[in-house]
């Protein structure tokens, strides 16, 4: 099993619609959920990142975390075409590997927003 | 403010040749150092890490090596290239905040 599952997509919506993007994990010592976004042929950027469990908004974008279900969240309200990119979770943490800040990372989700 | 520095973007490399890739930071002092590669459609796999000068760890047995000389440089490199070396490869940095990394623009390698 991988320690990050992210369904790949890809993923097409109106612009306009709220966008839920998830991933899955199995490392329950992961403490910080780290969202970045790539563009095409673009090194990721980060996005945003919670500790623990919980929600944070940030704009358009809000992270959410169950550690009892291991899910994390993101959501991109009024989607807009330049939201259209890679979204890769990356939960860090672990016995071990937290102090060299190694991160794990999903696939990746492929999102088009057309308008 | 910091920056983060890889060249070149692209290149097009024979089966065989050598590899040297290089990683840059600026506007920080002793930066954690992340060498990751990506293939196609695929997740970041991490390739090598460096906490100080001369110090790497290896994450995957593989035909490359790293090395850090200076503090704010990273150096990715191989011997002789195999096609599976083929990917897009990515730097990054992480400063007092060890779980927020900050990547490079990337190189896209191609071995033909």
């Amino acid at each position: 099993q991988k320690e990050v599952e992210q369904d790949p997509g890809p993923l097409s919506v109106p612009e306009g619609a709220i966008v839920s993007l998830n991933c899955t994990y199995s490392n329950s010592a992961f403490q910080y959920f780290m969202w970045y976004r790539q563009y095409s042929r673009k090194g990721p950027e980060l996005l945003m990142y919670t500790y623990s469990s919980g929600n944070k908004e940030d704009g358009r974008f809000t992270a959410q975390v169950d550690k009892s279900s291991k899910y994390i969240s993101l959501f991109i309200r009024d989607s807009q075409p330049s939201d259209s990119a890679t979204y890769l979770c990356a939960p860090i943490g672990g016995a071990g590997g937290t102090s060299y800040g190694k991160l794990t990372f999903g696939q990746g989700t492929i999102l088009t927003v057309h308008p | 403010s910091q920056t983060i520095h890889q060249w070149p973007a692209t290149l097009v490399q024979p089966v065989g040749s050598p590899l040297s890739l290089e990683c840059t930071v600026e506007g920080t002092s002793n930066p954690n150092l992340y060498w990751y590669r990506q293939a196609a459609g695929r997740g970041l796999q991490l390739l090598f890490y460096s906490v100080g000068i001369g110090q790497i760890s290896s994450e995957v047995p593989q035909n490359l090596s790293a090395s850090r000389p200076q503090d704010r440089q990273f150096i990715l490199s191989s011997k002789k290239l195999l096609l599976s070396d083929s990917g897009f490869y990515l730097c990054a940095w992480a400063g007092t905040s060890i779980n927020i990394q900050y990547f490079g623009a990337g190189t896209r390698l191609s071995v033909l």
